[in-house]
């Protein structure tokens, strides 16, 4: 599975949009772009995944490149419970296991 | 709720002493994944089932620990002899596998502490 880079931390106001990059430059063309949310003290929270097609949901959108080398998360107007770790992982979408990184600290401050 | 639960929630045992973990995932969710978590990192992948065959386990699964789904539905995963570095957040996934295209969906997890 490809591996992938984001920002150890980002800040943003209340109500205002939360963009989160992810670069994948190595990702297979049968890999899908998932997206989890991680709460403090909680478990993982799927929150979106994509292949090249920019899509939306109640949570959030992914926009996907067209070379699909990265992708950015935009939650539209963030809320102080959006403040988790935001994680980006490639992944075929079949069998084994997610590979997490790091991911990146948002923190919504009012 | 019909989300993945996990049982207990924390745990503190102390060194040497075996527990046991309980997983019991979304209904009719055929696969089902077992994760830890380590402070400061993200998850990291110990085991899966599909249906009640165990398909794969990472070099992190010592002979310590053992997973079962006896009947492909609940799971439980078990720590023998347990030492500080078992001291985690274990996470159990669940996902309906069909094809292509699956979403794993998380337990809140167990905390274990190991004194």
């Amino acid at each position: 599975d490809a591996k992938t880079t984001q920002p150890t931390s980002m800040d943003c106001a209340e109500g205002r949009a939360a963009n989160l990059p992810c670069n994948h430059s190595t990702i297979s063309g049968n890999e899908y772009v998932y997206w989890y949310r991680q709460i403090h003290s909680q478990g993982p929270q799927y929150i979106i995944h994509g292949l090249k097609n920019n899509e939306t949901n109640e949570m959030a959108s992914l926009i996907i490149t067209e070379d699909r080398k990265s992708s950015t998360l935009i939650l539209p107007h963030a809320t102080l419970r959006d403040t988790a770790v935001y994680y980006c992982i490639v992944w075929r979408g079949s069998q084994g296991n997610l590979i997490f990184g790091k991911g990146t600290k948002l923190s919504v401050k009012p | 709720d019909t989300g993945v639960s996990q049982n207990p929630r924390h745990k503190i045992t102390k060194r040497g002493q075996n527990v046991t973990f309980r997983c019991d995932p979304i209904s009719e969710h055929n696969r089902l994944y077992w994760y830890r978590q380590t402070l400061g990192q993200g998850p990291e992948f110990l085991t899966y089932f599909q249906n009640e065959a165990q398909l794969e386990k990472s070099r992190l699964l010592s002979d310590r620990f053992s997973a079962e789904r006896p009947k492909g539905s609940f799971s439980t995963l078990e720590i023998q002899r347990t030492e500080q570095g078992d001291s985690a957040m274990y996470l159990c996934a669940s996902s309906f596998g069909q094809g292509a295209r699956e979403t794993q969906y998380f337990g809140p997890g167990t905390r274990l502490l190991v004194l």
